[in-house]
């Protein structure tokens, strides 16, 4: 069965924190992994897509990095700024997403 | 950047009425695409993927003479919600894939009254 498992399910910080999200995958069939954002109401905005021959990726304060031997991948986001509350997504790629539960983040000002 | 655009944003039908969503590419061209079902604090489910010029593959337990999808060109995908009743009532998402990862639409809100 593939399944994709993000923990936490919720996190609340203060503004200027450094965090990470994880994300794990049980389907070696899964070759790319790629995160998404979230707002409430709204559809997907793609942050990073982290190819199989990669390692990791990083966007302005966002890096994430991806290990499939070990079937895992995180998000790291730098000095959190509210602006940052969301959903956030990851997703295994096999040709279509196989999406994770979210991690909803709430930066505190 | 890939651009998906799906309309309407949100649409509010009678039970048994039927509702059409469109998803289109505007930069790209996409022979595949995806529709997506989200319940609210869920995450997506994928319902279906979209192929140009051939039947449409629904994932397992999706009716597919109740979300018809037609994929008639490389830039437009529209999934049909027929014979709508309030269980329907959800937001939906199309996506397509190309080199850089998948672009979604900004989904539709489907209320059924």
């Amino acid at each position: 069965k593939q399944e994709v498992t993000q923990i936490p399910a919720a996190l609340s910080v203060p503004e200027g924190e450094n965090l990470v999200l994880n994300c794990s995958f049980t389907d070696s069939a899964i070759y790319n992994l790629q995160w998404f954002r979230q707002d409430p109401g709204k559809g997907l905005t793609s942050l990073l897509l982290i190819q199989s021959s990669q390692r990791e990726q990083t966007s302005g304060r966002l890096n994430a990095s991806l290990d499939k031997s070990s079937g895992r991948s995180t998000l790291y986001i730098a000095a959190s700024q509210p602006g940052d509350s969301a959903t956030y997504l990851c997703a295994g790629v096999t040709g279509k997403l196989i999406f994770g539960q979210g991690t909803t983040l709430q930066v505190k000002p | 950047g890939a651009v998906v655009s799906q309309h309407p944003s949100w649409v509010i039908c009678k039970s048994g009425t039927s509702v059409k969503i469109e998803c289109r590419s505007l930069d790209f061209q996409a022979t595949t695409m995806f529709w997506y079902r989200q319940f609210p604090k869920q995450s997506l489910m994928l319902m279906a993927t979209s192929n140009e010029g051939s039947k449409a593959t629904y994932e397992q337990g999706v009716e597919k003479d109740k979300f018809l999808i037609n994929h008639a060109s490389l830039t437009l995908s529209t999934l049909t919600v027929t014979s709508a009743h309030p269980e329907d009532s959800s937001f939906y998402i199309c996506s397509a894939g190309r080199e850089g990862g998948y672009t979604f639409g900004s989904g539709t809100r489907l209320t059924v009254v």
